[in-house]
């Protein structure tokens, strides 16, 4: 079946524009989280949707991060006036239900490089 | 709060020797414990996972873990290593009595298996 798919799979930007990274999510799966993983380092958290609850916005960096998904479904990640600290691979991830011991399910990522 | 870490960045085995990847976490409560595979350039695929019960825990590809209570570690574990076991590996933990719905990644163990 389907797996979890992001696009574009590569952005390069220039400092200071607004980018735009795509989710879509494992049919059926309410839950989709977002990650961010720097060069060397492990997964960060970003936000977290379950179903029409509100989001967990926690991980959030700065107000220039912003999130949305829509219908349940596909999730759009903004990040506007990107900083080159900005420059990382965002993952995508879904799971099925409530449980929080289900397993995610990532996509392939999109790797952010902003110059 | 949750947390794990990975002592070893990398660590380095030949061929049909067993091989060992170090995990240990720290939660407030009981904890559900991860491992996932990331490929170059792909996203993380999902092992295996310890909720409860038999402290063995099986996975994907021949690899299993031993959940240790008292030494709050998760090592990953198989008895003979392949040279496509070449990747690297995240240990990941989420706290069943908290609050946070995201799993939190250890910074990544970097496996190579020598031919």
């Amino acid at each position: 079946g389907a797996g979890v798919s992001q696009s574009p799979s590569n952005k390069v930007t220039e400092k200071g524009k607004d980018v735009e990274l795509r989710c879509d999510p494992i049919s059926g799966h309410t839950a989709l989280y977002w990650y961010r993983q720097s060069l060397g380092q492990g997964l960060e958290f970003l936000i977290y949707f379950q179903g029409n609850s509100a989001p967990d916005k926690s991980g959030l960096p700065s107000d220039r991060f912003s999130a949305e998904r829509t219908g349940g479904s596909v999730s759009t990640l903004t990040i506007q006036r990107t900083q080159q600290e900005d420059s990382a691979v965002y993952l995508c991830a879904s799971s099925s239900g409530l449980a929080s011991y289900n397993e995610q399910f990532f996509g392939p990522g999109t790797r952010l490089t902003v110059l | 709060a949750q947390s794990v870490a990975q002592p070893e960045d990398q660590v380095n085995v030949a061929e049909g020797n067993p091989l060992t990847v170090k995990c240990t976490y720290s939660v407030s409560g009981n904890p559900y414990l991860f491992w996932y595979v990331q490929y170059p350039n792909r996203g993380l695929q999902f092992l295996l996972k310890y909720i409860t019960g038999d402290n063995l825990v099986k996975g994907s590809y021949g690899f299993e873990a031993e959940f240790n209570k008292s030494q709050t570690s998760f090592h990953l574990k198989k008895p003979s290593a392949l040279v496509s076991d070449s990747a690297l590996y995240f240990c990941a933990v989420r706290d069943w009595a908290g609050s946070a719905r995201q799993l939190t990644f250890g910074s990544g163990t970097q496996l190579t298996v020598l031919p």
